[in-house]
């Protein structure tokens, strides 16, 4: 069964610092990555997404994340927060690829101070 | 374009009671799903419906949970009798044809925020 840990419930950055979101995977296949985005109050939007084409992958709002398979890792940055970037952030995995079966890790809260 | 629409956003009920929650999909999207969202916890997948078809219900207390998706459009979302431990955020998703390699993509509602007491 696919899974993901995400490390740390809650991160806090300066603006203008460096984000890392960690994120580590557990799956029996090739595994299919995905970063979501969750404002308060609103639905899950996808940042970006890893289906083995490039191991570093860039999504939305200047966020990237790099698959390394041997660290069985795929760690979400931004070289320089900003205060829009507050939001809980989900590392999901999938053995599909697709939109199905998304298993979702348990959330990082990201703040962001002046 | 409209996005994924859900009702009610909150609901406050007392435990045995039973609730209702509405969702309509992006307009083309055939694959529907449902998720609750405990707090502090990711979402996790209650039921899949690709057209009006269930694709996955293996998570879905369907002691409890019941759902469906007439004409293969809007999806309703019941629980009957509730539980204090179904407080949660009922997300709504779609997506395109999910067996599109790369597809991967979910659009979410705002979800229904539900408190048994």
């Amino acid at each position: 069964a696919q899974s993901v840990t995400q490390l740390g419930s809650h991160v806090s950055v300066s603006e203008g610092a460096l984000v890392l979101l960690r994120c580590n995977y557990s799956s029996s296949v090739p595994p299919y990555l995905f970063w979501y985005v969750q404002y308060p109050n609103q639905g899950l939007q996808l940042l970006l997404k890893y289906t083995s084409a490039a191991t570093l992958v860039k999504g939305i709002n200047g966020f990237e994340a790099e698959f390394k398979k041997s660290e069985t890792s795929f760690h979400l940055t931004k070289p320089s927060a900003h205060m829009s970037d507050a939001a809980e952030y989900f590392c999901a995995v999938s053995k599909t690829g697709t939109a199905s079966k998304l298993t979702f890790g348990t959330g990082t809260r990201l703040q962001v101070t002046l | 374009e409209a996005g994924v629409a859900q009702s009610p956003r909150y609901k406050i009920i007392e435990k045995r009671q039973s609730v209702a929650f509405w969702c309509n999909p992006i307009s083309g999207h055939a694959t529907l799903y449902w998720y609750q969202q405990i707090l502090g916890q990711g979402p996790k997948l209650l039921i899949q419906f690709q057209n009006n078809g269930v694709v996955d219900d293996s998570q879905l207390p369907k002691d409890r949970f019941s759902a469906e998706r007439l004409k293969g459009v809007d999806s309703t979302l019941k629980i009957q009798p509730a539980k204090l431990e179904d407080s949660a955020v009922y997300l709504c998703a779609s997506s395109l044809d999910p067996t599109s390699v790369g597809a991967g993509e979910l659009f979410f509602g705002e979800g229904s925020r539900l408190t048994v007491l």
